[in-house]
This record gives structure tokens, sequence and C-alpha cells, in this order.
């Protein structure tokens, strides 16, 4: 298995800029979830998705981020426009629906430069 | 307080040292406990799970301590390839997973 699937690896750009971030779940898992990273704040969870339906979206920051799921195989979170306080490691994990100790899986993330 | 707390560190060992690392949570119904390993850049990886019995996977040991609300990591034999960030994990949910922000372990030769 090619395992979760992050692209891009990095993004830089201006302020007020949208950016779109996209990841491929393993295959077979139900859930997906997107993980912000930083220093200050550690891995916070963002929004997760079970069968391509939104769950939870109460850590997503504010109106400027969006995430969808159109299918088994794909999300896109959206941040628009782009501020640099939202520079940060983004990133996606799946977990499959066998059992509530099954483990998270992530993606290599992607590293997001707001200037 | 906070669902889920560790010591940031840095712990500075040598190699061949035995460290451990606390973790605890707020949340006494939580069910599933992890310990992720994190290499500086990188993605967090799966290095155990934890279970209620306590469990050893070669020189790493987990222990939870349901009463006193807490999961331990316990490392023999440090390795200089030990060096990274070993973040706790909780379940508060069927499917919702809250990290800790880590715990920094430093293996010096």
């Amino acid at each position: 298995d090619a395992g979760v699937i992050q692209s891009p690896r990095h993004e830089v750009t201006e302020m007020g800029q949208e950016v779109t971030l996209r990841c491929k779940p393993i295959s077979g898992h139900d859930y997906l979830f997107w993980y912000r990273q930083t220093m200050m704040r550690g891995l916070e969870l963002l929004i997760y998705f079970n069968n391509n339906v939104p769950i939870d979206d109460s850590g997503m920051p504010e109106d400027r981020f969006s995430a969808k799921m159109p299918n088994a195989s794909f999300s896109t979170l959206k941040i628009q426009p782009s501020e640099p306080r939202d520079s940060a490691v983004y990133f996606c994990a799946s977990r499959d629906r066998v059992a509530y100790n099954s483990p998270l899986h992530f993606g290599n993330g992607t590293r997001l430069t707001v200037t | 307080r906070k669902e889920v707390e560790q010591d940031p560190g840095p712990f500075n060992v040598p190699e061949g040292a035995t460290v451990a690392f606390n973790c605890t949570y707020s949340n006494s119904a939580s069910q599933s406990f992890f310990w992720y390993r994190q290499d500086c850049r990188k993605e967090p990886k799966l290095l155990m799970s934890v279970y209620s019995s306590g469990n050893e996977d070669g020189r790493f040991t987990a222990q939870l301590n349901r009463a006193s609300q807490y999961i331990s990591l316990l490392i023999r034999d440090s390795k200089l390839s030990d060096s990274a960030t070993y973040l706790c994990v909780v379940t508060s949910g069927y499917s919702t997973l809250t990290f800790g922000k880590g715990t920094m372990l430093l293996v010096s030769p």
C-alpha cells in the first residue's frame, strides 16, 4: 500500500492567496483527518470525515478554512484568503473502521508558509 | 487541565541509558492509548499501542494506569536512533484522537 499521500509537500504563498491542500487516504480506510502542527500548539485536529461525510469540524479555526471529501479516495483542505498565521505543517491521516484502537496513518504533510 | 499533557523535555541521555516518559490525560472515559514517534520535519508514526495490562516491544515498554490517568513509555538501552519526539495519544471518542505536544529525547554518544 502506498500509504496516505499528500500534495504539495511545500507551499509558499503570499497573504490573501487561496491555498489548496490535497490528500489521498489509504484505500479502505473510512476515516480521514486533517491536522495542523505548530511549535506553539502541537498537533491540532481541524476536521475529520467518516465515509466522506464531515463529522466534526469544530477545530477549523475560521470560515477561511474549508474541507471537502468528494469521494473515498480524495480530500481537500482549502484556505481562502490565507494569512501568515496559517503557516504550519498540515497533516492528513486516515484510519480504518475495524476497531476503536486502530491507529492513525499519517501522510508526509504539507509545509505551508504564508508571507 | 489540558486533555493530554507531556513534559516537553528535552531528555538528554547517553547511549545505553534507560529513560521513561509519562503522559497524563484528563478524560477518564478515554479508551485507547498510543505512543507515536516523530522525527524532525517528518510525520508522526505509530510506535506502539498501550494495553491495559502493559505491553512490551523489544526495548520499549508501555504501561497504563487508569486510576491515576497516565500512561508511560520506558526505553531501555537507548540508541542514537531513538532521538525523536514521542507523542502520547489518547482517544476522546470512537474516532477522535488527541495528541500531546510531545517529549523530545536526545540520545548522545
